[in-house]
């Protein structure tokens, strides 16, 4: 696709539920990042793919987020037994290029999926 | 804990003057610089980047500014437009990328 496309726009869940965050990365992208925005905090990073090597999970803030990336292309983030705290927009970005976080203006950035938790 | 910082929220200045947003960072080890645009519900888009190696960088109507002695590095938007209302963040990455806050600024026309 034209760039990078993220669904829902909008998730409001009830405390405890489980749900999962898509993301449509642009054809051909090799590398795909999550992020996150808490309220009045900066983007943080939660895990990085790049083609068939084991993703990088480090920024991931508890073992309830899980992610995965089939056929190299879809992502899908979930989040199990959601917590108030969980609460943020989440960003997906894709790249061409590998490298952790070298190439970083080659990054194109979906719009997001506000998650409210209830 | 924040390794970068924005400590500004928000900016207000009016069109055809300059605006500076300032950034700061904690870390000596980061070597690439970056700033990022953001409209309402849209995704984040990369506006300009600096190496540790430089001291300003010039794009146009932006300048990016760093002072690695004082760890600190600044955008410059001359002259402000209106459709440069947005959320500003700047990011700083070595082995990983920090990202700040974010700077609210709105051109009044």
């Amino acid at each position: 696709g034209a760039g990078v496309s993220q669904s829902p726009s909008n998730k409001v869940t009830e405390k405890g539920k489980d749900v999962e965050l898509r993301c449509d990365p642009i054809s051909g992208h090799t590398a795909l990042y999550w992020y996150r925005q808490s309220l009045g905090q900066g983007l943080e990073f939660l895990i990085y793919f790049q083609g068939n090597s084991a993703p990088d999970k480090s920024g991931l803030p508890s073992d309830r987020f899980s992610a995965e990336r089939t056929g190299g292309s879809v992502s899908t983030l979930t989040i199990q037994r959601t917590q108030q705290e969980d609460s943020a927009v989440y960003l997906c970005a894709s790249s061409q290029e590998g490298g952790l976080f070298r190439g970083a203006d080659g990054y194109t950035f979906g719009s997001g999926t506000r998650l409210t938790v209830v | 804990d924040q390794q970068v910082k924005q400590n500004s929220p928000s900016l207000s200045v009016q069109e055809g003057r300059i605006s500076i947003l300032n950034c700061d960072y904690t870390n000596s080890m980061f070597d690439y610089f970056l700033w990022y645009k953001k409209y309402p519900a849209e995704g984040p888009t990369f506006l300009i980047s600096i190496s540790s190696i430089k001291d300003k960088n010039e794009d146009g109507r932006f300048t990016v500014f760093l002072n690695k002695s004082a760890k600190h590095l600044s955008l410059h938007i001359v002259p402000s437009q209106p459709g440069d209302s947005a959320v500003y963040f700047c990011a700083a990455s070595r082995n990983d990328m920090r990202f700040g806050a974010g700077t609210r600024l709105t051109v009044k026309p």
